[in-house]
């Protein structure tokens, strides 16, 4: 079946250092794939998405690239901040008798001043 | 526009007793789905619906079922209470079906079964 799997945290940075969080998936088809963010005491909301290959998602300074080839879609920052201090759940929606988005286990980020 | 608003937000029962929650989408959205977030399994897919009616399920027993109205608002209901059963349980509104949809999220109803 389709799944999602995404880099175990937590991941600590310190403020104004390069982020990367993995994102692997498997599934049929053709998914759309999205990252949603966790921050605390919040309910889930979409950072970014892509829905074909090669499509990039861009958001306040974070951008993914969906990657057909490697199965892949890293969120990537160049200088975090902060209030970037959540956690980050990669997720694919796709059609199996139904549509259903699958999301990873998350990523807890810390970012240090 | 307000967003997605889920109730109770936070609910105590014991075992053996059943729930229901309650989850209004975002107006004008037609989907709702139903999620499940533990410490963990993470956030697991209950179903979702469109239209009044049931769409796709994930893999949880028969004690857990919903239904949305025609007016888009869901609900949701958990019978004979299980301790594992204890979960943020988040509702997620879209506009529409589709694998390009963007769903947005309420802020759960935290339930904790004794």
């Amino acid at each position: 079946g389709n799944s999602v799997t995404q880099m175990e945290g937590p991941v600590t940075l310190s403020e104004e250092a390069f982020l990367t969080i993995n994102c692997t998936y498997t599934a049929t088809g053709y998914p759309s794939l999205f990252w949603y963010v966790q921050y605390p005491g919040e309910g889930l909301q979409l950072l970014l998405k892509a829905t074909k290959a090669d499509d990039k998602g861009s958001n306040k300074g974070f951008e993914a690239t969906y990657r057909k080839e490697t199965t892949s879609f890293h969120l990537e920052k160049g200088s975090v901040q902060v209030s970037d201090s959540a956690v980050y759940f990669c997720a694919l929606r796709s059609y199996t008798g139904g549509f259903k988005t699958i999301f990873g286990a998350g990523t807890r980020l810390f970012v240090k001043a | 526009k307000a967003g997605v608003t889920q109730t109770p937000r936070y609910l105590i029962k014991t075992r053996g007793q059943q729930v229901t929650l309650s989850c209004s989408p975002i107006s004008g959205h037609r989907s709702v789905s139903w999620y499940q977030q533990t410490p963990g399994q993470g956030l697991q897919f209950l179903f979702e619906y469109f239209s009044e009616t049931q769409r796709n399920k994930g893999n949880f027993p028969g004690r857990f079922s919903g239904r949305q109205f025609s007016n888009s608002r869901s609900e949701m209901n958990v019978s004979t209470l299980e301790l594992g059963d204890s979960a943020l349980y988040l509702c997620a509104s879209s506009l529409d079906q589709g694998r390009f949809e963007t769903q947005y999220f309420g802020p759960g109803t935290r339930l904790l079964v004794l």
